[in-house]
């Protein structure tokens, strides 16, 4: 099992550019995250989901968008970046048993360094 | 408002024992993780606390008090790969969250082992 890929590892944008950060899952997690992590900082949940087709923000989504149209894939896309996205973003995935409330551990991935100039 | 209070950095020694402490004041609780990130790494699953007390793996053991909304990391023989930054995170209660599960990290704590 590859675990979380996120894809690609660096980049540098342009103000006012757009991109898709892409991330895939192959331990078939229902639960799937997008964090950002500034220097010096801890993780802040930009947005999450619970399924194919079921996403919601978390603390800092503005700017941003998802979307979940397969259980393994949660993109996350900057529409018009700004120097205040410059962050290395964190993939993560977590599994639920329906019914169940145990605590699954988050995987992440390698996370993508963004630098806006 | 939700808050994670960590201490930013501690040093210590090959071979020593070090305590990692997390504070917390979050709108509904369920439990607390703990992290290990080593430079330009990932975030790394290391424990996990939902009842109050000891949680042993290895040489890493968590506690949690949810009375006093305060748990700790501690590390024992400590090595120099232990060099890394450990967070905690706040699962929080899905009955305040619609039913869904999110964590709050906090700001983590930097550990240095020295030879």
């Amino acid at each position: 099992n590859a675990g979380v890929t996120q894809t690609p590892k660096f980049r540098i944008l342009k103000i006012g550019q757009s991109m898709t950060l892409q991330c895939t899952q192959d331990m078939n997690h229902n639960y799937m995250y997008w964090y950002r992590q500034d220097p010096g900082m801890g993780l802040k949940l930009i947005y999450y989901s619970v399924g194919a087709g079921i996403t919601d923000k978390g603390e800092v989504p503005n700017g941003y968008n998802v979307s979940r149209s397969t259980t393994e894939d949660f993109p996350l896309r900057l529409e018009l970046a700004a120097p205040s996205q410059t962050s290395v973003y964190f993939c993560a995935s977590s599994y639920k048993k329906t019914g169940g409330d145990s605590n699954q551990p988050q995987h992440f991935g390698d996370g993508t360094r963004l630098s806006i100039l | 408002g939700q808050s994670l209070e960590q201490p930013s950095e501690v040093t210590a020694v090959e071979g020593a024992i070090v305590q990692i402490n997390c504070t917390y004041q979050t709108s509904g609780f369920y439990g607390l993780s703990w992290y290990q990130q080593h430079d330009g790494g990932a975030p790394t699953f290391l424990s996990y606390n939902a009842l109050d007390g000891l949680e042993e793996t290895g040489r890493f053991s968590s506690f949690l008090s949810r009375s006093d909304s305060y748990g700790y990391l501690l590390l024992q023989e400590l090595q120099m790969k232990d060099s890394a930054s450990y967070f905690c995170a706040v699962r929080l209660d899905r009955r305040r969250t619609s039913g869904t599960y999110k964590y709050i990290f906090g700001t983590g704590t930097r550990l240095k082992v020295l030879a």
